[in-house]
């Protein structure tokens, strides 16, 4: 039921672009994204809807495709704040109960 | 004011001993959670209040036992803990299905 990010692990230079996938086996009905960094709590990013609203508080970018249950956040011109590890987040369903479960992660790491 | 916040930020306990973790919030968001995160991994959903009743009970072990005393407040009560039991234990609160969660800096906790 998790959903699955990829890549897992990824290593920039500043000003170089990243892609972040996110895929569920279940069906979509919205994706959060969210960012945390070593020792600290997840912080927001950005809500895509179904239906394609987009509620985001920083300079990125996502997509939602609710037919293929994908999410991807671009990141371009990497800064060195951006690393961390980025979490894809969805409620699934389970017997009539919504419950929120986070993707498997992917660490992100900006070099000078 | 946007703030969760945790007590304590670290906590040592032995197998024997009881303690509780604290969070507030002051944002009227009606939903609060517990969650769990080991090391390396996402954080993985205990328990869900919605309007201060326990909606969501991840089957957790009696050794957790979630209070949701008024609208603000939730406590976690820990009583005789594993040593797998250590991990970050982050609370979260969110004004609707729709809105992002809201992360306290969470409490690490250690069992001996």
């Amino acid at each position: 039921q998790q959903p699955v990010q990829s890549p897992q692990a990824v290593i920039l230079r500043e000003g170089e672009d990243a892609v972040i996938n996110c895929s569920s086996s279940k069906a979509l009905y919205s994706v959060h994204w969210y960012r945390q960094k070593h020792g600290e709590a997840p912080v927001f990013l950005m809500i895509l809807l179904k239906g394609g609203e987009q509620k985001g508080h920083e300079k990125i970018s996502a997509s939602f495709n609710e037919k293929k249950q994908q999410s991807s956040l671009y990141l371009t011109a990497s800064q060195l704040s951006y690393s961390g590890t980025y979490f894809c987040g969805t409620e699934v369903t389970t017997s009539g109960t919504y419950k929120y479960i986070f993707g498997t992660g992917t660490r992100l790491k900006v070099l000078a | 004011d946007t703030e969760v916040t945790q007590t304590p930020k670290h906590l040592v306990m032995g197998m024997t001993n009881k303690k509780s973790l604290k969070c507030e919030q002051h944002m009227g968001h009606r939903a609060m959670y517990w969650y769990k995160q080991k090391a390396k991994k996402p954080p993985e959903l205990m328990f869900v209040y919605s309007y201060e009743k326990l909606s969501i009970n991840e089957s957790v072990p009696s050794r957790f036992s979630p209070e949701c005393p008024n609208s603000s407040l939730l406590n976690l009560h820990l009583h005789a803990l594993q040593p797998e039991d250590s991990a970050l234990y982050l609370c979260a609160s969110r004004a609707g299905f729709y809105n992002e969660q809201f992360f306290g800096p969470g409490t690490r906790l250690t069992v001996l």
